[in-house]
């Protein structure tokens, strides 16, 4: 079956601007993960959605970022005023279930703040 | 808050030769996690320890989970060229927590 997936890949945007990463978990996951990695880093987690609501969004940075999985599947990750330090590989994953499980890691969106 | 710290952060090895990465927590661990990332790919998942001083095997590779459950090892027996990428740790503090990731350990392999 179809893996995570992330759209888009790349995204290059200006200083200011806002941004919106979507994410496609794999069919029937519940549990949805947000992370972010520099470059030599590991992922850094931002966000945790156990089905629609977010049960643990404690590694956003800042009141930039904001993410949303309104009906329980797709997810968007929304960065407005996009700052410079903002640029990293923005990764989501999901897992079947209640969190404690392998997490499947999509290819991840390139965003580079100009 | 919360830290995992692996080491090293790198290691280059002849094709044959072993490999072993570290991981250490600031606070016990409900369990942990290890993953594996190919240059320009995503994080894959390799294996969960739960239980104090569990050993998993994996084919050449040996996972280790500390009694004290504040520590894991990655070691690789005879490396290949296709264990090159970069192994990540990660462990959550309670059960159905937030992953904490350490920073990796690329391992590189000349044939």
């Amino acid at each position: 079956g179809a893996g995570v997936s992330q759209t888009p890949s790349n995204k290059v945007t200006e200083k200011g601007k806002y941004v919106e990463l979507r994410c496609d978990p794999i069919s029937g996951h519940t549990a949805l993960y947000w992370y972010r990695q520099s470059l030599g880093q590991g992922p850094e987690f931002l966000i945790y959605f156990q089905g629609t609501g977010a049960a643990d969004d404690s590694g956003l940075p800042n009141d930039r970022f904001f993410a949303v999985r309104p009906e329980g599947s797709v997810s968007t990750l929304k960065i407005q005023r996009t700052e410079r330090g903002d640029s990293a590989v923005y990764l989501c994953a999901s897992s079947p279930d209640r969190g404690d499980e392998t997490q499947y890691f999509g290819p991840g969106t390139r965003l580079l703040v100009l | 808050g919360q830290q995992v710290m692996q080491i090293p952060q790198y290691q280059h090895v002849q094709e044959g030769e072993d490999f072993t990465t570290y991981c250490n927590s600031s606070t016990t661990l409900s369990n942990i996690q290890w993953y594996k990332q190919r240059p320009g790919g995503h994080p894959v998942f390799l294996i969960q320890l739960v239980k104090s001083g569990e050993v998993k095997k994996q084919k050449r590779l040996t996972f280790q989970f500390g009694e004290a459950k504040k520590n894991s090892s990655l070691h690789i027996t005879a490396t290949q060229t296709t264990d090159v990428g970069t192994y990540f740790c990660a462990g959550r503090r309670q059960q159905g927590g937030k992953l904490i990731f350490g920073q990796g350990t690329e391992l590189s392999v000349k044939p």
